[in-house]
């Protein structure tokens, strides 16, 4: 069964940082570039960051650029984003996502919840 | 505000058809595929349309996507009350190096 599950969401303070887990099953994690997309409380989707399936290349949204960082490990078939300097405009359910082509998700995960607030 | 333009909502009666715009500009839809997804209340989206007009497995013929210049629509025909969600269209920027979403059209089966 395809299936991707995140985990790492929580309350943090505004300033610290947090790091966000994908664990992938039911298919070849390796040949496929995985994305993070997250939405905040009542808005719609926002992209956050992609990696190819490799690890070699990665774009980030221009709200998380140089405070994100998204990386993989195909070793162990899971995906990461590290958030750091959070913000309260961070706070969403983050879902990680596999890609069918480029701009298109197939498989999304459940979604993790991520509240920054003192 | 999004650079992809969805219309905030629409409405139709069951049976019927409904179409869903997404406006965009040549360096995102004019120039790239457009993707949709279909968002149920509390789950994760779901992909409907890829690559303009193609269905994944599993999707209804009863969802169709098109794509002209820089726009793109989805039509749902047959319309059911499950079909009630919010429904997102995607696509990848290439000035800006970053997917864009749609800000999102709730649809209500009357």
């Amino acid at each position: 069964q395809v299936q991707l599950e995140e985990s790492g969401g929580g309350v943090v303070q505004p300033g610290r940082s947090l790091r966000l887990s994908c664990a992938a099953s039911g298919f070849t994690f390796s040949s496929y570039g995985m994305h993070w997309v997250r939405q905040a409380p009542g808005k719609g989707l926002e992209w956050v960051a992609v990696i190819s399936y490799d690890g070699s290349n990665k774009y980030y949204a221009d709200s998380v650029k140089g405070r994100f960082t998204i990386s993989r490990d195909n070793s162990k078939n899971t995906l990461y984003l590290q958030m750091n300097s959070l913000r309260a405009e961070d706070t969403a359910v983050y879902f990680c996502a596999k890609e069918e082509t480029m701009d298109a998700f197939d498989i999304w995960g459940q979604g993790t919840m991520v509240t920054v607030s003192s | 505000q999004s650079v992809l333009t969805q219309p905030p909502s629409v409405s139709a009666a069951p049976g019927q058809k409904v179409t869903i715009s997404c406006s965009g500009s040549s360096s995102n839809i004019g120039n790239n595929y457009v993707s949709w997804y279909q968002q149920l209340p509390g789950t994760a989206p779901k992909l409907l349309i890829y690559d303009n007009n193609k269905r994944p497995s599993g999707i209804p013929d009863r969802f169709s996507g098109s794509k002209s210049g820089t726009s793109a629509t989805l039509g749902i025909t047959g319309l059911q009350t499950g079909d009630e969600a919010d429904y997102y269209c995607g696509t990848w920027d290439s000035s800006l190096s970053a997917v864009l979403f749609g800000g999102g059209t709730k649809l209500t089966v009357l």
